[in-house]
């Protein structure tokens, strides 16, 4: 199963942009990309997925690399409730359902009022 | 909507006590999962269930039982607890209609601690 590498810990200021990278060099055709983040003391909660364009929700933006080995989620203007870990995972687009991910330990940010 | 809930949000146990964890979702999910969230690793899959009637082990299952009651109802036994099972657990619901767009939906956690 594919694997993902992101730096440990990234910090940013409030309501400036945040890109936080993520690379996955032996991603397969069909895996999706797909984001998640942990606000402290919660549960996961799901940001964005994309599988080869860019995409962007009210939540954030998704920079997919053209040769799809790294990706770069982006937070237009982070604010003091974005600091969580976030994670970046792939998501085999054959797989009945999400059994098959792999978290690894993400990216902690602190964003600094 | 209530989402994800969870019971009991803290437990302590002494080795060898037995206790369910309880999980309900509210979205007609029609899969569900349990996980583990230690210190230092990633969320590892204990047992998930891919739609009512069904279930199977996941990455950590030794030490846990699991019973799909219902659609709506995932719950986590640990017959006999350990020390090694401290860890904050975590259910999770989802609905595979469509394999492009299927998202995980997280409860808030039970922290368990054994002594």
């Amino acid at each position: 199963d594919a694997k993902t590498t992101q730096p440990n810990s990234m910090e940013s200021n409030e309501e400036e942009p945040v890109h936080l990278p993520c690379n996955h060099s032996t991603i397969s055709g069909t895996d999706y990309i797909h984001w998640y983040r942990q606000l402290p003391s919660q549960g996961p909660e799901y940001v964005i997925h994309g599988l080869t364009s860019n995409v962007n929700n009210r939540m954030a933006s998704l920079a997919i690399a053209e040769d799809r080995k790294s990706s770069t989620l982006i937070l237009h203007r982070a604010t003091l409730r974005d600091a969580a870990v976030y994670y970046c995972i792939l998501r085999p687009l054959w797989a009945g359902n999400n059994r098959k991910l792999i978290w690894g330990l993400g990216t902690s940010l602190a964003v600094n009022p | 909507n209530a989402g994800v809930t969870q019971t009991p949000k803290f437990q302590v146990l002494k080795t060898g006590q037995s206790m369910t964890l309880q999980c309900a979702q509210d979205m007609n999910h029609n899969s569900m999962y349990w996980y583990r969230q230690d210190p230092g690793m990633g969320l590892r899959l204990i047992y998930y269930s891919a739609s009512e009637g069904t279930t199977d082990k996941g990455e950590v299952p030794n030490g846990y039982n699991v019973s799909r009651l219902n659609k709506r109802e995932f719950s986590l036994r640990l017959e006999s607890a350990a020390p090694s099972q401290t860890s904050v657990y975590f259910c999770a619901s989802s609905e595979p209609t469509d394999a492009t767009n299927e998202k995980l939906f997280f409860g808030s956690g039970t922290q368990l601690s054994v002594l």
